[in-house]
């Protein structure tokens, strides 16, 4: 049973590029949400997909943007890339209906900015 | 606002020292709490979720347990391998699950 996968595992960008990451969900699950977590500290909220649809929103500029397709995977899009933008970037995967249920993560891209 | 502390930042113990990891939360409406373990370069290892105040979960040397304010992880005779960063997050019933920032674990042998 595969679980969430990521790709890339590592991408070294400069100031001003965009970047595309990409996530398969755990096999049976149809929710999508991805997460930003900077160095030595925990996971912060981005967005969630569910049905091809942003359903929520953290705090982040609109830079950050998304997609889920049909088969349920995922990508993260980050335009005008910053400094501040190196970090692990998580995908994690859930069912609708278990929402209260823990979501699986990946182990994540990590994204330098140079 | 919704949020979620955790203490220590940094606990280093012996190999058999018993411990406890705190997480403490400010949210409106809890519809989970949950923790995680995370390894270095790894993504979060999901390990218990608790529902209401007085709720316990155990496995091996890990038990979690919950009241109204804040949730503790109780590491019974730690072994090297249960070095990580343990983290803490809640549910609060939207689609946003908020994290605290982790304790990082040392067992030394």
């Amino acid at each position: 049973d595969a679980g969430v996968t990521q790709s890339p595992t590592h991408l070294i960008k400069t100031r001003g590029q965009q970047v595309t990451l990409r996530c398969s969900p755990k096999s049976g699950h149809d929710t999508v949400s991805w997460y930003q977590q900077a160095l030595g500290q925990g996971p912060q909220f981005i967005f969630q997909y569910y049905e091809e649809e942003e359903r929520q929103r953290g705090n982040f500029p609109d830079r950050f943007s998304g997609h889920q397709f049909p088969n349920y995977s995922s990508e993260l899009n980050v335009n005008a890339l910053l400094l501040g933008d190196s970090a692990l970037y998580l995908c994690a995967s859930s069912s609708v209906q278990t929402s209260n249920q823990p979501q699986h993560f990946g182990d994540g891209t990590r994204l330098s900015i140079l | 606002e919704d949020q979620v502390t955790q203490s220590p930042e940094a606990l280093r113990l012996q190999e058999g020292e018993s411990s406890s990891l705190n997480c403490s939360y400010t949210v409106s409406g809890l519809r989970g709490l949950f923790w995680y373990r995370q390894d270095p370069g790894k993504g979060p290892e999901f390990l218990f979720t608790l529902y209401s105040a007085g709720e316990e979960k155990e496995k091996e040397r890990l038990k979690a347990t919950l009241t109204k304010k804040e949730s503790f992880l109780h590491i019974t005779a730690p072994k090297p391998e249960d070095s990580a960063t343990y983290l803490c997050a809640t549910n609060t019933g939207g689609f946003k699950t908020i994290f605290g920032a982790g304790t990082r674990l040392f067992v030394k042998a």
